[in-house]
């Protein structure tokens, strides 16, 4: 079974751009989070979805957004990228969000 | 407020000894726990978990302990090996409030296993 494929890899922006960054979950999976990992901070809950629905977010400004779509594949957005918006974005799917999540690569978003 | 913490950032080890990882939690609603490992470059990968009604699960060289009373939990890992130097994450999550539908991480200790 495939695992978690996330795209782009690496992505270089300027600030004041915005991004958008994809995830492909596991085969059955309908559950898909998102977590920003920076040095020193750990991963940080970004939201959750799932069949499409955000069922919980995390203490991020609303520059940050998301979506799912029908095929459990998940989009997330950042608008207006700032500095500190530089990290790893990491995808995780489950087929319960409370349970084992299974993570892809990860983006690692640069902002110049 | 850090609901997740692991204190010690780092951790050296000789291959062959045993490494213990540490995490204490605060929030009292978490009931599932969950240790993941992680290497420059890849996301995290399952290692092991527990449910709160259980105190300890093996599997392999991996052991998972938990103490409810004192909301702190260690991961054990015996023979360490020289593959197993990696991040190792902690994490946490509930079926109430808002720790539904997420883990809670800490943030991470540095493994070194040496040959």
């Amino acid at each position: 079974k495939a695992g978690v494929t996330q795209t782009p890899r690496y992505l270089i922006k300027t600030r004041g751009q915005q991004v958008t960054l994809s995830c492909s979950p596991i085969s059955g999976h309908r559950s898909v989070s998102w977590y920003q990992q920076t040095p020193g901070q750990g991963l940080q809950f970004l939201f959750e979805y799932f069949s499409e629905t955000q069922r919980n977010k995390g203490n991020f400004p609303g520059r940050f957004s998301g979506r799912q779509f029908s095929n459990s594949r998940s989009e997330m957005n950042v608008s207006t990228l700032e500095l500190g918006d530089s990290a790893l974005y990491l995808c995780a799917s489950s087929w319960d969000s409370s349970r084992e999540q299974y993570f892809g690569p990860g983006t690692r978003l640069t902002v110049t | 407020d850090q609901q997740v913490k692991q204190n010690s950032p780092s951790l050296s080890v000789q291959e062959g000894r045993i490494s213990i990882l540490n995490c204490d939690y605060t929030n009292s609603m978490f009931d599932y726990f969950l240790w993941y490992k992680k290497y420059p470059a890849e996301g995290p990968t399952f290692l092991i978990s527990i449910s709160s009604i259980k105190d300890k699960n093996e599997d392999g060289r991996f052991t998972v302990f938990l103490n409810k009373s004192a909301k702190h939990l260690s991961l054990h890992i015996v023979p360490s090996q020289p593959g197993d130097s990696a991040v190792y994450f902690c994490a946490a999550s509930g079926h109430s409030g808002g720790s539904n539908y997420k883990l809670t991480f800490g943030k991470g200790t540095l493994l070194t296993v040496n040959p």
